[in-house]
């Protein structure tokens, strides 16, 4: 069964700080990696996308890296600012149909000043 | 703005009863996705359309049904309502139908059941 475990659940910050959210899964045969950014009451924005080549990608303070052997991928946030509270949501993605895209509950991150 | 329109933001009807909910994509998109997201809980996929033709069905109830018309807009129609259905209701769109396509999300419908 494919499966996406985040963690941690949730996470306290200081404003300023760095911080690395975690995502392990299990989805076979493997497409691709997303990490989405919820803010509360509000819709996921995708933050980066990842394919089986790639390891690294950025989207501003925001840095995503794939290890497709040990099947993880972590979300770094650096220099985190109150803006960043939001929770923060992995989805992967099987080949074939959008029956295989496999949501993770999600890392609620709160950054306080 | 997203691009992808859903009304109403807010809904608070009674237990039985019926409501619509709707969905714009964005300008392009061809899939509408629909989510239920009940309280501290993660997404869970609900159906999703393509080009009028339902292509995946997740965990929705029998009580729940959809359609996508020919403009493309979608409806969610939620019955019998249940205290359990009280949640947010997201609609995604996204230009294909594969499981690689980045999802555009709207702002969600607010369903309260009293």
């Amino acid at each position: 069964k494919n499966q996406v475990e985040q963690s941690p659940q949730s996470l306290i910050i200081l404003e300023g700080k760095n911080c690395t959210l975690q995502c392990n899964y299990t989805v076979s045969p493997f497409s691709n990696l997303r990490w989405y950014k919820q803010d509360t009451g509000r819709g996921p924005v995708s933050l980066t996308i990842m394919t089986f080549s790639e390891n690294t990608k950025s989207n501003g303070r925001y840095t995503a890296t794939l290890d497709a052997d040990t099947k993880q991928s972590s979300l770094h946030i650096t220099a985190s600012q109150l803006s960043d509270s939001a929770s923060y949501i992995c989805v992967v993605s099987a080949s074939g149909g959008y029956q295989k895209v496999t949501f993770g509950t999600g890392t609620k991150l709160q950054v306080i000043p | 703005d997203s691009g992808v329109t859903q009304t109403p933001k807010h809904l608070i009807t009674a237990t039985g009863q019926r409501v619509t909910l709707r969905c714009s994509p964005r300008s392009g998109d061809l899939s509408v996705y629909w989510y239920q997201q009940s309280l501290d809980q993660g997404l869970q996929f609900l159906i999703q359309y393509y080009n009028g033709e339902e292509r995946a069905k997740g965990n929705i109830l029998e009580r729940f049904s959809a359609q996508q018309f020919p403009d493309l807009h979608s409806e969610l129609n939620l019955s019998s309502l249940e205290l359990g259905d009280s949640a947010l209701y997201f609609c995604a769109s996204s230009v294909g139908t594969s499981g690689a396509n980045v999802l555009t999300f709207g702002a969600g419908s607010r369903l309260t059941v009293l």
